[in-house]
């Protein structure tokens, strides 16, 4: 059961070059998401997707963009990379989006490390 | 923004040690979840705590959330070097009615 499955898993960019994060999830989750994690930051959600169709701004959207492909597949694009978007990247799903995000279980992929010099 | 204040940030014990660590707001929370996450992978669900006071033990981890829902802890009882790893909590709901993250509890458990 493959969960959550990020590519690339390390990156390393020049400032200026672009890219796209992929992300899929085989467990019919309506729900994903996409987090950053810096050091002394803790998990920061860049955007997210409640379902199919639909994708909403999280915390920290500026220099991203996503597109929603399938049920499965949630991608991450940097159209022109900047340093302080060096970062640990975390794709994430669940089941469902509720207004109190309570039942909010959420799975994570393994990660993508990118480094933007 | 919901703030979620972990402490202590950095914790080294010996094997066979007990520990706890915090996870604190001054906001109300209508559930609170526990993960972990060790080197090179994801943050991995351990718990979710929902009704003030509740508590909930996964073995030799013990989850308790606060009475008014604005804070939790974590006991570890006996802990084992598997037991290594960045412990996160997340309330909900914080910014944009999703998640918030706390920047987490690293443990170190030496053999």
């Amino acid at each position: 059961n493959a969960g959550v499955t990020q590519t690339p898993k390390f990156q390393v960019l020049k400032t200026g070059q672009s890219m796209t994060l992929q992300c899929a999830q085989d467990m019919n989750h309506n729900s994903m998401y996409w987090y950053r994690q810096d050091p002394g930051m803790g998990l920061r959600l860049i955007y997210y997707s409640a379902s199919e169709g639909t994708t909403d701004k999280g915390e920290v959207p500026n220099g991203y963009n996503v597109s929603r492909l399938n049920k499965r597949e949630f991608s991450l694009r940097l159209e022109s990379a900047a340093p302080s978007q060096t970062s640990v990247y975390f794709c994430a799903s669940s089941e469902v989006v509720t207004v109190t995000a309570t039942n909010e279980k959420l799975f994570f992929g393994s990660g993508t490390q990118l480094s933007v010099l | 923004t919901q703030l979620l204040e972990q402490s202590p940030q950095f914790l080294s014990i010996q094997e066979g040690e007990n520990l706890t660590v915090y996870c604190n707001s001054s906001s109300v929370f209508s559930s609170l979840q526990w993960y972990r996450q060790e080197p090179g992978e994801g943050p991995v669900l351990l718990v979710t705590v929902v009704t003030g006071g509740e508590v909930k033990k996964l073995k030799r981890l013990t989850f308790q959330f606060g009475d008014a829902r604005k804070d939790s802890s974590l006991h570890i009882t006996a802990a084992q070097p598997g037991d290594t790893g960045l412990y996160l909590c997340a309330g909900g709901p914080g910014g944009n009615n999703r998640l918030a993250f706390g920047k987490g509890n690293q443990v170190v458990v030496i053999p």
